[in-house]
């Protein structure tokens, strides 16, 4: 059973626009979450966090909200540039220590 | 200078061989892992190691064996490989233990097709 899932596999946006990415999570355990950037033949690169006792975080034009009651996460990336394009995976830490990985979206930034 | 560098990137062989990956770190990291992307591209953890300690092992088949001789390396030895191992895995380390802030540093990744 996935406890993190990301339900939109793909993503496409025009240059200069908004990309809202989301993420489910289904343990109210979790209590830190991150999102990685992945390129073809990379590997994955952390971009951003949030702590569970924030519901905002935001480093440049990358910003994630977190909605605890709702178990939800996004990531926004304001103005998307073509650069952005890549997957990206949303991520919890579990009681254990392990980072939970949701399963990527791929966005496609369109100059 | 690459960070974490895996060998090989591209690996195809037959069901029933023995194949290793291989992983180092040059972040001086005490902790190494094993992830494993699978067909549904979830990023699965199989392993991890702290200081060449066995910390983490998840419900993964022991046809899979990890060693880590140093903590700068963790290779990945798989016996009687199976169709289902076909998958990218990929080595990561960071510098405490149980991910911490959860901040990760990936290799390449290890493209393993088993025909």
């Amino acid at each position: 059973d996935q406890q993190v899932k990301q339900n939109s596999p793909s993503l496409s946006v025009q240059e200069g626009r908004i990309s809202i990415l989301n993420c489910d999570y289904t343990n109210s355990m979790f209590d830190y979450f991150l999102w990685y950037k992945k390129y073809p033949a990379e590997g994955p690169t952390f971009l951003i966090s949030i702590s569970s006792i924030k519901d905002k975080n935001e480093d440049g034009r990358f910003t994630v909200f977190l909605n605890k009651s709702a178990k939800h996460l996004s990531l926004h990336i304001v103005p998307s540039q073509p650069g952005d394009s890549a997957v990206y995976f949303c991520a919890a830490i579990d009681q254990g220590g392990k980072l939970i990985f949701g399963q990527g979206t791929e966005l496609s930034v369109k100059p | 200078d690459t960070a974490v560098s895996q060998t090989p990137k591209y690996l195809v062989t037959q069901m029933g061989n023995d194949k290793s990956i291989k992983c180092e770190q040059n972040l001086g990291h005490d902790t190494m892992y094993w992830y494993k992307q699978d067909s549904k591209k979830f990023l699965k953890i199989m392993f991890s190691y702290n200081n060449k300690e066995l910390i983490i092992n998840e419900t993964v088949p022991n046809r899979f064996s990890p060693k880590s001789p140093d903590k700068a390396h963790l290779n990945l030895h798989i016996n009687s490989l199976e169709l289902g191992d076909s998958a990218v895995y990929f080595c990561a380390s960071s510098p405490i233990q149980g991910a911490g802030t959860g901040e990760l540093f990936f290799g390449e990744g290890s493209r393993l097709t088993v025909l």
